[in-house]
């Protein structure tokens, strides 16, 4: 059954701090690797991974993925309070025209 | 703001009734995707439409159906509702399922069962 795991399920840090947040999956026929935010509504977009180690980077956001032993990282320094929400992350399955979901890591960040 | 529009934006019913939530993707997007997301769970995927044909089925139960007209609107059709199937109920587009390409979500529709 194909599956994706996301750690931890919920972390508390301070403004400032830097975390790192994975995501490793077990599926058939990978296609590419998606990164979403939500907050109190609908998810938004951060990044999409289809190749082993080239970094994406959007301003303190960073991700890269591993095919080989098939996770990701999303990485995010110098939090703000903005960046409290929940990361989902998501693999895209060639052929079958799904996405498979993880439950999501929460994040809160402190003042 | 995604591009992708929901409607209603809340739901309020009775077990046993029938609701229908509405998706309008993108322009220019040809394929649509419904998701439910409870508090206890992720994102669930139910079905994918392409260009107005099926193309895929998650985790769908019988007593929903969807469907994808010719203006490339969606409609999930909820029926007998349960109250298990309170849940907030996510459309999201993208160009086309021969991708990769990203998904854009609409806001969702929070449905409650009562």
């Amino acid at each position: 059954e194909d599956k994706v795991v996301q750690s931890p399920l919920s972390l508390v840090v301070h403004e400032g701090d830097t975390v790192t947040l994975n995501c490793s999956y077990e599926v058939t026929n990978f296609r590419s690797l998606l990164w979403y935010k939500q907050e109190k509504k609908a998810p938004t977009f951060l990044f999409m991974l289809t190749s082993s180690g080239i970094e994406k980077k959007s301003g303190r956001l960073s991700s890269i993925l591993d095919k080989k032993e098939l996770f990701s990282i999303l990485n995010i320094t110098a939090t703000q309070t903005g960046d409290s929400a929940v990361y989902l992350c998501a693999v895209d399955l060639s052929g079958t025209y799904k996405y498979i979901f993880g439950t999501g890591t929460r994040l809160k960040v402190l003042a | 703001d995604s591009g992708v529009t929901q409607t209603p934006k809340h739901l309020i019913t009775a077990t046993g009734q029938r609701v229908t939530l509405r998706c309008s993707p993108r322009s220019g997007d040809l394929s649509v995707y419904w998701y439910q997301q409870s508090l206890d769970q992720g994102l669930q995927f139910l079905i994918q439409y392409y260009n107005g044909e099926e193309r895929a089925k998650g985790n769908i139960l019988e007593r929903f159906s969807a469907q994808q007209f010719p203006d490339l609107h969606s409609e999930l059709n909820l029926s007998s509702l349960e109250l298990g199937d309170s849940a907030l109920y996510f459309c999201a587009s993208s160009v086309d399922p021969g991708g990769p390409h990203e998904q854009f979500f609409g806001p969702g529709t929070r449905l409650t069962v009562l």
